[in-house]
C-alpha cells in the first residue's frame, strides 16, 4: 500500500520569508513518481513538478525548489522570498510506474502568506 | 497550452437524483481518472480509464457511479442516486503516452452539492 504524509497542516509565514513544506512517503515499489500540485482558493489543481524514483537530483525552478531524499522516503519542497499569490493548499502526491498510473495525495498543507 | 475542461462548474442536486458530471480530457491524452475531494479534506482516487475500460478503481466507486467514454472527446462520470456525503469536488484528469511522462493533469473541478 502507499502512503502519503503532509505533517504540517497549516503553515503561516509574512511575505519574502522562506517556506519549506515536508512530505514524506510510503511505498514497496522500487520505481515510482513523486508530485506537487497547488491548490489556490480557485479551487483547481495546479501542476508544480513530477520527480521519478530513480533521479534524486534536487530541482530549482525560479523560487521554487525540491529536496528528493530516497533514504529518508521525503519530497520537501520549498518557496525562496514567499510571496502573497503563493497562498493556496499544496499536495504531495506518489504514484506507482504501472499503466493505471494513480496518484495517492498527502493530506495537503495550507500555507497562508500575509503582507 | 492544452487543458482538461470539466462541466458545469456547479450543481446542485436533490438527494436520490442522478447526476452526470462531464469532462474533456486533453486531446491525446490515453488514461482519464476521476477524484473527489470532500470539503476540506484531501484529494481521493475514484477510478481510471484506459482503452475503453475501467483499469482501477478505489472502494469509494462502488455500484452507484459509472464512467464512460460516449465519442471521441467525452468522459463521464455517473452517479445514479446521490446521497448526502456525495457532496464533493469532482476532478477529471488525464495523462498521455509513457513516452510523455507520468503526469497528471487535472480540470478545474465540479463541485457538487446534494441537499
Amino acid at each position: 500500500a502507499q502512503k502519503v504524509t503532509q505533517a504540517q497542516t497549516e503553515i503561516s509565514v509574512v511575505e519574502k520569508e522562506d517556506v519549506t513544506l515536508d512530505c514524506v512517503y510510503e511505498t514497496r515499489d522500487t520505481t515510482y513518481y513523486l508530485f506537487w500540485y497547488k491548490q489556490p482558493p480557485s479551487g483547481e489543481l495546479v501542476f508544480l513538478i513530477r520527480r521519478n524514483s530513480f533521479d534524486e537530483q534536487n530541482e530549482i525552478s525560479g523560487r521554487y525548489s525540491w529536496n528528493f531524499q530516497k533514504s529518508t522516503s521525503s519530497f520537501n519542497f520549498t518557496i525562496t522570498a514567499s510571496q502573497v499569490v503563493d497562498s493556496a493548499v499544496y499536495f504531495c502526491a506518489l504514484s506507482r510506474a504501472n499503466a493505471g498510473n494513480m496518484l495517492t495525495f498527502g493530506g495537503g498543507t495550507r500555507l497562508m502568506v500575509k503582507p | 497550452e492544452p487543458e482538461v475542461t470539466q462541466t458545469p462548474s456547479h450543481q446542485v442536486t436533490q438527494m436520490g437524483q442522478e447526476v452526470i458530471l462531464r469532462c474533456v480530457p486533453i486531446s491525446n491524452h490515453l488514461y482519464f481518472y476521476w477524484y473527489r475531494q470532500i470539503l476540506g479534506q484531501k484529494v481521493e482516487f475514484l477510478v481510471s480509464f484506459y482503452n475503453n475500460e475501467i483499469s482501477e478503481k478505489s472502494e469509494i466507486f462502488d455500484d452507484q457511479f459509472s464512467v464512460e467514454r460516449p465519442d471521441g472527446s467525452n468522459f463521464t462520470l455517473k452517479i445514479r442516486s446521490t446521497k448526502l456525503e456525495d457532496s464533493a469536488m469532482y476532478f477529471c484528469a488525464s495523462r498521455g503516452r509513457e513516452q510523455s511522462g507520468n503526469t497528471i493533469y487535472f480540470g478545474e473541478g465540479s463541485w457538487l452539492t446534494v441537499v
